[in-house]
């Protein structure tokens, strides 16, 4: 397996601020990493994959400008939510991809972090 | 749209075999079948993956029929701490979205 980190675990803030969620593989370097959001009662939605060195791809209808991904390190992404408002209250979850042939691409997901905009 | 299709909720009996079933019917030949599970308010678990022939490890077993149209998660004797939401994907094809998965309810 593989072990990942989020931090923080839950925040509380104020609208309008920002917010910066980290990701971190512990044990293994990732090349790749994804974000997902997930509402209550939901599925987990994908937002972005991160390629280290590289630009985040996101999905459609996520907003890159506001959801700023930034993966500078083969061990290390950040999400950060700019401008947060109520709406992006939600459970942030990142999850590393560990390849291990052609196709075989296994993701191990971090404990994610709770995000309650006031 | 997600290649996989599973069936919305189901239940065991503590400490009998959970048999959690998963079509996917278009999968292509150098796809894996994954599988993954969340427990309420925690990130997913990685619980087991198969290309065509069966595995098992200690979580779980895992069977994919010979057309490898269909797979069978099987955990083999279920706990309450079973319960949780178990998700299907195939990947690559999935491209790393997840469906609805099974709400896996283990009773006492």
């Amino acid at each position: 397996g593989a072990v990942v980190s989020q931090h923080p675990s839950w925040v509380i803030c104020k609208s309008g601020t920002s917010v910066k969620i980290e990701c971190r593989s512990l044990d293994f370097q990732a090349t790749t990493m994804f974000w997902y959001r997930q509402f209550p009662k939901q599925s987990l939605m994908l937002m972005a994959t991160s390629n280290e060195g590289s630009k985040a791809t996101y999905e459609q209808g996520v907003e890159k400008d506001k959801f700023l991904i930034n993966h500078a390190s083969l061990t290390l992404s950040t999400l950060t939510v700019t401008s947060a408002h109520p709406e992006d209250s939600s459970f942030y979850i990142c999850s590393v991809q560990r390849v291990a042939g052609v196709a075989e691409e296994t993701q191990y997901f971090g404990p994610g972090t709770r995000l309650l905009v006031l | 749209d997600a290649k996989t299709t599973q069936p919305p909720s189901m239940d065991c009996a503590e400490g009998r075999a959970a048999n959690l079933p998963c079509n996917h019917s278009t999968i292509s030949g150098n796809e894996y079948v994954y599988w993954y599970r969340q427990i309420h308010s925690q990130g997913p678990q990685y619980i087991i993956h198969g290309l065509k022939n069966n595995e098992t490890n200690e979580m779980a077993s895992l069977i994919i029929t010979e057309d490898r149209k269909s797979s069978t998660l099987i955990l083999p004797h279920a706990t309450l701490r079973d319960t949780a939401v178990y998700y299907c994907i195939v990947s690559p094809g999935d491209d790393m979205r997840f469906g609805a998965g099974t709400r896996l309810t283990v009773k006492p």
